[in-house]
């Protein structure tokens, strides 16, 4: 089963708005990555939030870790017509530190 | 112009036959992994490799195989046992195996089977 679920699935904007996604998991991680996807291409690392941490910044980028709710949101300020694209979440798992399980994903429209 | 590189784009195939999708990298690194992506859908694993010479079967190996006799390379055939082959195949590297290292992915071949 899918380790990390984001929500919303489709989120649109306008140009100048913050866009916030989440992401929710099953079992205890060691750390979270947040990904963007551009409609037909690879995958770009965004960042990474440990188990440890609470909140990182990168940027215009923000994320947020609650372990105990087991639940992870980024936020995106001042969005701009190029951060239309699809986000994920990716986690690892105790015994599983090998591997990453990506969640579906949130599409992202800004629009100018 | 260090790098993951994919080839081809775009791979149609025909019922029954096998296919091999190329991944190469340039970033010295030790670890590669194979998703499979279906619309709408997150990644999938297919199969991972922490070294050369080693390889691992992800959540979803079965009609696939793999080979890393190359640091820098790591082919993935969808063989005709892969019942519903059709999907987007992303190819990723990372420094080491380790769950806290980024993943830098390739451009993606996209399969279709006709």
């Amino acid at each position: 089963s899918q380790q990390g679920e984001e929500d919303p699935q489709a989120l649109s904007i306008q140009e100048g708005e913050n866009a916030t996604m989440n992401c929710s998991y099953k079992t205890s991680i060691n750390n979270l990555q947040w990904y963007r996807q551009n409609s037909g291409r690879g995958l770009v690392h965004l960042i990474l939030i440990r188990s440890n941490e609470r909140e990182k910044h990168s940027g215009r980028l923000r994320v947020t870790l609650d372990t105990s709710k087991k639940s992870s949101s980024l936020l995106i300020t001042a969005s701009r017509a190029a951060d239309t694209a699809s986000y994920f979440c990716a986690t690892d798992g105790w015994g599983s530190n090998y591997k990453l399980t990506f969640g579906k994903g949130t599409l992202l429209t800004v629009n100018p | 112009d260090g790098g993951i590189t994919q080839s081809p784009k775009y791979l149609f195939r025909k019922e029954g036959q096998n296919v091999t999708l190329s991944c190469e990298q340039n970033l010295n690194h030790d670890a590669m992994y194979w998703y499979r992506q279906d619309p709408g859908q997150g990644l999938r694993l297919i199969y991972y490799s922490q070294i050369v010479n080693d390889f691992q079967k992800g959540d979803i190996a079965e009609g696939y195989s793999v080979s890393r006799e190359k640091k820098e390379s790591f082919p993935l055939t969808v063989t005709s046992a892969q019942k519903n082959p059709t999907a987007f195949y992303l190819c990723a590297s990372s420094e080491s195996s380790g769950s806290y290292n980024e993943q830098f992915f390739g451009p993606g071949t996209r399969l279709t089977v006709l």
